[in-house]
């Protein structure tokens, strides 16, 4: 069965750093651009970052630029999201979801993972 | 970047009854392949968000055949021919079409 499972999330301090991953089975992710979304305690949801396929391209939003990189490693079929200086405004649920329209096509947001909650708090 | 903004905000339907919700982009979300990249999603509270439809009016796969996406431009609408119990959640549409990528606030339809 094919799916999405991400991990990493935890509670961490403002200024704090966490690493998010997402391991993709079913897929063949080099294929595929990836994304991650997130989703404030019971607010709505906010692109943050896709990476192309090969892991060439890369883009954020700017709420996060700069603080946060996406990176893939296609042999393990995961995605990363490295979070630096995190922010209290950081605090949100984080899904990693697959474009399977192509490996330079970022619109898809075809599949979903479950989630993992980041809490920066003091 | 695109704002999108959706109406209404909260849906109150009867069940059996149809639902349309809105989705008016900022800017026109035709990409120069001539596709336009709108998207629609549904939540359910504690899960993940599921797509509805792609590319303005193509339905995913398993997605019931009372839903249907349409517009151009930058109007979009999202409607539900009979509603169902199973509807209730949160609608959001989204643009891939310019980056930033951006979502709709989401509407929250309930059963009246």
């Amino acid at each position: 069965e094919a799916q999405l499972v991400e991990s990493g999330g935890g509670l961490v301090q403002p200024g704090g750093s966490l690493r998010l991953s997402c391991v993709a089975s079913g897929f063949t992710l080099r294929t595929y651009a990836m994304n991650w979304v997130r989703q404030a305690p019971g607010k709505g949801l906010e692109w943050v970052s896709s990476i192309s396929g090969s892991g060439s391209n890369t883009y954020y939003a700017d709420s996060v630029k700069g603080r946060f990189t996406i990176s893939r490693d296609n042999s393990k079929s995961t995605l990363y999201l490295q979070m630096n200086s995190l922010r209290a405004e950081d605090t949100a649920i984080y899904f990693c979801a697959l474009s399977s329209c192509g490996s330079d096509c970022y619109s898809g947001f075809d599949f979903w993972g479950q989630g993992t909650l980041v809490a920066v708090s003091s | 970047d695109v704002v999108l903004t959706q109406s209404p905000l909260s849906l109150p339907v009867t069940l059996g009854q149809p639902a349309s919700i809105s989705c008016r982009s900022s800017q026109s979300l035709l990409f120069s392949d001539g596709n336009t990249y709108l998207n629609w999603f549904y939540q359910r509270p504690g899960q993940s968000p599921r797509r509805l439809i792609y590319k303005v009016s193509n339905r995913d796969s398993g997605v019931p055949a009372r839903f249907s996406g349409s517009g151009s431009g930058t109007d979009f609408t999202l409607k539900i021919t009979r509603v169902e119990a199973e509807d209730v959640g949160v609608y959001y549409c989204m643009q891939g079409t310019k980056w930033p990528l951006t979502f709709g606030q989401g509407t929250k339809l309930e059963i009246k």
